[in-house]
């Protein structure tokens, strides 16, 4: 079972931020906090992922609050193509066999 | 990244005859690749886990001598689905890790629909 908890849907105007929130109360002290995203008929696409410490690549940043039971994905400047469901996902680095587990993540609504 | 290939991206198919979806680790090796199945808007469901050289291991629920996985080579694993039948109908999405120094990011290949008329 996944091990995180999304709203199920967000709008967002094009050109601010999206601010995506997850909730992983249970989440063990090895364990990371992934975000990949789901295009529509698309195979889901990595976005970014953290420990403990706030992440920032090219496409968003990853805040997560010092307990780690929760993190935001912020796209900063939201595009009409990043309209898609983002996932939300707990797991352990470096353990090759161990796949990661879906929830249902927010399907995100970038508006003109 | 790292990229996975599927082939085919989509294919129709009378019931009862069976479908091979090709699933390949275009610029990495992939010791160990997965196997996902997503009806429309649901998520994304762990069907098997493919070992390169053993017997995949198969998620409770799924059938597998219905779902043939075959992993050969450290870059290519195969989803047979026999005697298929309509219900069977869905977006079939194949995973691999990319193993590096930094860690083993988990990459998708992009999907094949497979449509069982």
């Amino acid at each position: 079972d996944a091990k995180t908890t999304q709203p199920t849907s967000m709008d967002c105007a094009e050109g601010r931020a999206a601010n995506l929130p997850c909730n992983h109360s249970t989440i063990s002290g090895n364990e990371y906090v992934y975000w990949y995203r789901q295009i529509h008929s698309q195979g889901p696409q990595y976005i970014i992922h953290g420990l403990k410490n706030n992440e920032t690549n090219e496409m968003a940043s990853l805040i997560i609050t010092e307990d780690r039971k929760s993190s935001t994905l912020i796209l900063p400047h939201a595009t009409l193509r990043d309209t898609a469901v983002y996932y939300c996902i707990v797991g352990l680095r470096n353990s090759g066999n161990t796949p990661l587990v879906f929830g249902k993540g927010t399907r995100l609504s970038v508006i003109a | 990244g790292a990229v996975v290939s599927q082939h085919p991206s989509w294919v129709i198919c009378k019931s009862g005859t069976s479908v091979k979806i090709e699933c390949r680790s275009l610029d990495f090796q992939a010791t160990t690749m997965f196997w996902y199945r997503q009806f429309p808007k649901q998520s994304l469901m762990l069907m098997a886990t493919s070992n390169e050289g053993s017997k995949a291991t198969y998620e409770q629920g799924v059938e597998k001598d219905k779902f043939l996985i075959n992993h050969a080579s450290l870059t290519l694993s195969t989803l047979t689905v026999t005697s298929a039948h309509p219900e069977d109908s869905s977006f079939y999405i194949c995973s691999a890790r990319e193993p590096g120094l930094a860690g083993d990011e988990q990459y998708f290949g992009p999907g094949t629909r497979l449509t069982v008329t």
